[in-house]
C-alpha cells in the first residue's frame, strides 16, 4: 500500500549524461514537491506543482527541469549532471496545506 | 525570512533514557511546525505535528508542544529504544497561495545504545 514510490532507488549516471528521476503516487493529492538532500544536510525545496502550476525556487539551478504530465506522476529531469549533483532526491506530495508525505528517495551518484 | 534552528547532533543515549531535541522558529504569522524521522537509506516519515499555539502533537511515545510565547517545539520522549535511532527533523509549513512549503532545521542525528 505505498503511497510515494520513487524509481530507481539508486541511479548512477555519468558526469554530463542526462538522467530522470520518477516519482509517482496514490494519494490524488494536487501538489507534488521536489527536494535535493546532500550527505547531513536538510531537505532542500527544489520546485514543486500545484496542479499544473510549475512553481521553481528561486536558487535551484537550471540543470534542474521537471514535469508533470498528470496527477500522479512526476518527474525529476537533470540535464547535465555534475559531481556536485550527487544526493538523495526526495518526493514528497501534499494536499493544498495539509501534511506532506514522502517517498523513500532516489540516490543519484554522478561518475 | 522564516527559519528553523535546531539542537546541533549526534545525540547518544542509552535505551530507556529521556530524550530532548531542542527547535526554535523564527516565522511570519503562525506556520504549523513538524517533527519529521529519516531512518538511514529512507525518506523522511512524518512524526507529529501541531498546526496552533498550545497545540501539543504526539505520536510513537514522542511529544512536542507548539510554544509560540518562546517559539519553540521542542521534541521529547520518556524512554528511548534502540530502533528509534534516526535522524531528527524540525519543520514548519510556510504556506503560500494554497500550497505547504516547508523549511527545515538541520536534522539532529540519535544513536540509542543497548
Amino acid at each position: 500500500d505505498a503511497m510515494v514510490i520513487q524509481n530507481p532507488r539508486y541511479q548512477v549516471t555519468q558526469f554530463g549524461k542526462p538522467v530522470t528521476l520518477s516519482c509517482s503516487q496514490t494519494l490524488n493529492h494536487n501538489v507534488m514537491y521536489w527536494y535535493q538532500q546532500k550527505s547531513s544536510q536538510a531537505p532542500k525545496l527544489l520546485f514543486h506543482y500545484y496542479d499544473k502550476d510549475f512553481n521553481n525556487e528561486a536558487d535551484t539551478p537550471d540543470n534542474f527541469q521537471s514535469r508533470r504530465p498528470n496527477t500522479s506522476f512526476c518527474f525529476l529531469d537533470i540535464r547535465s549532471p555534475g559531481l556536485g549533483d550527487a544526493a538523495m532526491y526526495l518526493c514528497a506530495t501534499g494536499q493544498g496545506q495539509e501534511t506532506q508525505y514522502f517517498g523513500p528517495g532516489t540516490r543519484l551518484l554522478v561518475l | 525570512g522564516n527559519s528553523v534552528t535546531q539542537m546541533e547532533g549526534p545525540v547518544t543515549l542509552s535505551e530507556e533514557a529521556f530524550l530532548t531535541i531542542n527547535c526554535t522558529y523564527t516565522a511570519t504569522g503562525y506556520p504549523s511546525l513538524f517533527w519529521y524521522v529519516q531512518y538511514p537509506g529512507e525518506g523522511l516519515q512524518l512524526l507529529l505535528k501541531a498546526t496552533k499555539a498550545d497545540d501539543k502533537g504526539s505520536n510513537k511515545g514522542f511529544e512536542a508542544t507548539y510554544r509560540k510565547e518562546t517559539t519553540s517545539f521542542h521534541l521529547e520522549k520518556g524512554s528511548v529504544q534502540v530502533s528509534d535511532s534516526a535522524v531528527y527533523f524540525c519543520a514548519l509549513s510556510d504556506g503560500q497561495g494554497g500550497s505547504e512549503k516547508l523549511v527545515f532545521g538541520k536534522g539532529t542525528k540519535l544513536t540509542v545504545n543497548p
